[in-house]
């Protein structure tokens, strides 16, 4: 059974940069047809989608963070990870990995406070 | 990029009730690549629906989708109380990948 989990510190401070990885479980990154995502979503608020990538190492990324983001792959330990730079409060969400469109992780929390 | 516009904002419906919801894409979504998600406080999004009216592994028959191009529609047929929540739709034919802001589907 496919499994997606997220993992990284729940806490970041300001201007500092964020990183989150994401195990994969059940489907093998470097066979697979599906792009792995990123998707996030700030208290009260709706899904950003904020990029993804494909076994190859093609990234596409929401326009509105692509200066601050970077998505990479790993497929010989089976996970992607997620770098934000430069964070600030406004960062702070529920970050989501995904099997685009139809498995997502559990989600993972991560504020930006001093 | 493909905005995604959901209507209505909230629709405020009895259990037993059909419930309709609207996603309109600003440009034609490739291949229908369009999916529903459900969400209720403090979960994960949960997939629905994929390319506009495949139900998901383990969904519902009351739940289908369906419309192609710039214009799709989530139907529950009958609203039963689990299925109040918020819903949205994604565009994932062509990057960046887009979110409709969502649809509030609560109980009258």
């Amino acid at each position: 059974q496919l499994q997606l989990q997220e993992s990284g510190p729940g806490l970041v401070k300001p201007s500092e940069t964020l990183s989150l990885t994401c195990t994969v479980s059940g489907d093998s990154i470097s066979s697979s047809t599906y792009y792995w995502g990123w998707i996030r979503q700030s208290p009260g608020k709706g899904l950003e989608w904020i990029g993804s990538i494909y076994h190859s190492g093609s990234a596409y990324y929401n326009p509105s963070l692509k200066s601050r983001v970077t998505i990479s792959v790993d497929t010989s330990k089976n996970q992607f990870s997620l770098r934000m730079t430069s964070v600030t409060a406004a960062d702070t969400a529920v970050y989501y990995c995904a099997r685009e469109p139809d498995a997502w992780g559990q989600g993972t929390l991560v504020t930006v406070s001093s | 990029e493909n905005v995604l516009t959901q209507s209505p904002g909230t629709l405020s419906l009895s259990p037993g009730e059909r419930a309709t919801l609207s996603c309109r894409a600003s440009q034609s979504v490739n291949w229908s690549y369009l999916a529903w998600f459900q969400q209720k406080p403090g979960q994960a999004p949960r997939l629905l629906i994929t390319g506009a009216s495949h139900r998901a592994t383990g969904i519902p028959d009351r739940f289908s989708g369906s419309g192609s191009g710039t214009d799709f529609t989530l139907t529950i047929s009958r609203l039963e109380a689990e299925d109040f929540a918020v819903y949205y739709c994604q565009q994932y034919g062509s990057f960046p990948f887009t979110f409709g802001p969502g649809t509030k589907v609560d109980i009258k």
